[in-house]
């Protein structure tokens, strides 16, 4: 069974950073692309950033361009999301997905992990 | 980037019935479209991929259509488990986005 775990979430100011864990289990993670989509309180999804199977691709959508950085260790079946410059409009709830091939579909997703941007 | 528009945004239906949601591109994308559904306080499932090919496990009742810029998600005899938010997300063109949903709730 398909497993993704997100965990590092919490309450952080604005301009600090914080950065997210996925463990995943139940499936080759060295095989497969991985991605992290937020949603915001009450509103819709947004793709927030992708990584290639072996890691030497990442792709970012502008809104966190420069500021995220998606990077994964595939010996750990782990998904990091390095979050710095963190604004208020980053608040959202982060969830991990793995890529059904190719870098997507999202076929399947984590529980999700609160990240609050506030002082 | 690419906009994906969703409508309604809001469908009341009542379990028997069949809908058809609509997702429509600002620009044409093949069949790069993917329906998930997102039932309240749980994660997004993918239903549907490329516009109209199934996902193991997902109900038959449910199927999609359409390719270039509109795109349909039809729902055959809906059941009350189905009541839930859809959301379209295009994957032709980097920066992946999402339609803003619809909302199918019970009349």
């Amino acid at each position: 069974e398909v497993q993704l775990v997100e965990s590092g979430g919490g309450l952080v100011q604005p301009g600090r950073s914080l950065k997210l864990s996925c463990a995943a289990s139940g499936f080759t993670f060295s095989s497969f692309a991985m991605a992290w989509v937020r949603q915001a309180p009450k509103k819709g999804l947004e793709w927030v950033a992708t990584i290639t199977s072996g890691g030497s691709n990442t792709y970012y959508p502008d809104s966190v361009k420069g500021r995220f950085t998606i990077s994964r260790d595939n010996a750990k079946s782990t998904l990091y999301l390095q979050m710095d410059s963190l604004r208020s409009e980053d608040t959202a709830t982060y969830y991990c997905a793995k890529a059904r091939r190719g870098t997507t579909p999202f076929d399947y997703w984590g529980q999700g992990v609160m990240v609050t941007v506030s002082s | 980037d690419i906009v994906l528009t969703q409508s309604p945004a809001t469908l009341s239906v009542t379990p028997g019935e069949s809908v058809s949601l609509s997702c429509r591109a600002s620009q044409g994308i093949s069949t790069s479209i993917h329906w998930y559904q997102q039932k309240s306080n749980e994660s997004p499932r993918l239903l549907i991929k490329y516009a109209s090919q199934s996902i193991s496990g997902i109900p038959s009742r449910f199927s999609g259509s359409g390719s270039g810029t509109d795109f349909t998600l039809s729902i055959n005899r809906v059941e009350s488990e189905d009541f839930s938010v859809y959301y379209c997300q295009q994957s032709y063109s980097l920066p992946y986005t999402f339609g803003a949903g619809t909302k199918l709730e019970l009349k």
